[in-house]
């Protein structure tokens, strides 16, 4: 089966970071991702980490650790418009299980 | 590069009929996934099609059923609904070859589904 944790909500004021924390267990991976969702919006694609370490990408950061079954989604220098849903979303075979989501909110 | 498209973006049915949902994939791109998204149980994976062929299949009962035509262009059938059915559905598509590969998925805006 598959179980993908992460937490329901969280606030942070902006210009600050943040950090969304991901666990999982599932039978099989082959690549985890992380996707942002604005409400009433489609998911769009942030990072993607197969291999261990630490992924950056401008204000995004994502690290993996497979032995763990862990992940975390870094956001720095948080912008009002950075207040979203962030989903973490674990790859097996072709198929892609998604966990609950973080509601991330910004404040001025 | 056009983006992938839904239709039709909203749709209410009532319970026991049955409705078809359709998908675009971006040009190009031969797997396309369906997802359906609700507040309680968030993005559950439906079916992945690629090349005409199911490749993957969710937890779903028999009453979801989907198919892709030798264009990518993708169809997903609900029978029977029921109130519980009342969902964002999401697809998605990707052009990925083997497992390992990294394949980003580019999600359609949705059709929102109301059952009464």
């Amino acid at each position: 089966g598959q179980n993908i944790d992460q937490p329901t909500e969280m606030t942070a004021t902006e210009g600050a970071i943040v950090q969304i924390n991901c666990t999982y267990q599932t039978s099989g991976f082959n690549g985890l991702f992380w996707y942002q969702q604005h409400a009433g919006e489609a998911p769009t694609f942030l990072s993607y980490n197969v291999l261990d370490g630490l992924e950056e990408k401008g204000r995004f950061s994502s690290f993996l650790s497979r032995s763990k079954g862990y992940s975390y989604l870094l956001l720095k220098e948080l912008q009002m418009k950075d207040s979203a849903s962030y989903l973490c979303a674990v790859r097996n075979d072709y198929k892609l299980s998604f966990g609950a989501g973080t509601t991330v909110t910004v404040r001025a | 590069k056009a983006g992938v498209t839904q239709t039709p973006r909203y749709l209410i049915k009532t319970r026991g009929q049955q409705v078809t949902l359709s998908c675009s994939p971006i040009s190009g791109h031969r797997s396309v996934s369906w997802y359906q998204q609700t507040p309680g149980q968030g993005l559950q994976f439906l079916f992945e099609y690629f090349s005409e062929t199911q490749r993957n299949k969710g937890n779903f009962p028999g009453r979801f059923s989907g198919r892709q035509f030798s264009n990518s262009r993708s169809e997903m059938n609900v029978s029977t609904l029921e109130l519980g059915d009342s969902a964002l559905y999401l697809c998605a598509s990707s052009s990925p070859v083997a497992k390992s590969s990294y394949n980003e998925q580019f999600f359609g805006p949705g059709t929102r589904l109301t059952v009464l």
